[in-house]
């Protein structure tokens, strides 16, 4: 299947620093990427939606400004965590939907998430 | 009221038990829905999608029932891995992806 993957996997960073967490699409051309949050014990919360070259859509309740997404090309998406805080400790997962093959056209496939901590 | 509603469990089973799980969703024009599996601590696995006929994959059945708007998954023979925790998932013309919280299963040896 098709993968997807996430780095860093983890980060510890202190109050106020902004965290780049990158989602790449390995092996097909992802058209959309997803970005998720999930809490202990939450179910996955789509944060915002985006598609190459435009910008993000975001969820209800999510500051553009502070949570930039950035889709510059069809395998590498980023979402920055600005002035990071303690309650932006989360696991973040990414997914990516291709354009391509009508398999992957219509599946999302997740990256393995990266756990931020904000000290 | 949340657009996509499991059980949170925990199921704790022993090993061999056939297990259900249900769904409940509010949203009528969503079009298409999963279930997926996750692992502690791990992202969500895609384990089958859900169709109106029902299906099955091995020990794992599905069914989706639009008047009542409920999903459920069955896992009959249930074996220690299938430990995890199972997401009902729906899906609308977006093609957005609308998760519910989880149902915890654990299989006792």
């Amino acid at each position: 299947g098709a993968v997807v993957s996430q780095h860093p996997s983890w980060v510890i960073c202190k109050s106020g620093t902004s965290v780049k967490i990158e989602c790449r699409s390995l092996d097909f051309q992802a058209t959309t990427m997803f970005w998720y949050r999930q809490f202990p014990k939450q179910s996955l919360m789509l944060m915002a939606t985006s598609n190459e070259g435009s910008k993000a859509t975001y969820e209800q309740g999510v500051e553009k400004d502070k949570f930039l997404i950035n889709h510059a090309s069809l395998t590498l998406s980023t979402l920055t965590v600005t002035s990071a805080h303690p309650e932006d400790s989360s696991f973040y997962i990414c997914s990516a939907r291709g354009g391509g093959s009508s398999g992957v056209q219509e599946t999302q496939y997740f990256g393995p998430g990266t756990r931020l901590l904000v000290l | 009221r949340k657009e996509v509603e499991q059980d949170p469990g925990p199921f704790n089973v022993p090993e061999g038990a056939t297990v259900a799980f249900n769904c409940t969703y509010s949203n009528s024009a969503s079009q298409s829905f999963f279930w997926y599996r996750q692992d502690c601590r791990k992202e969500p696995k895609l384990l089958m999608s859900v169709y109106s006929s029902g299906n099955e994959d091995g020990r794992f059945t599905a069914q989706l029932n639009r008047a009542s708007q409920y999903i459920s998954l069955l896992i009959r023979d249930s074996k220690l891995s299938d430990s995890a925790t199972y997401l009902c998932v729906g899906s609308g013309s977006a093609r957005q992806l609308t998760f519910g919280s989880g149902t915890q299963l654990t299989v006792l040896p």
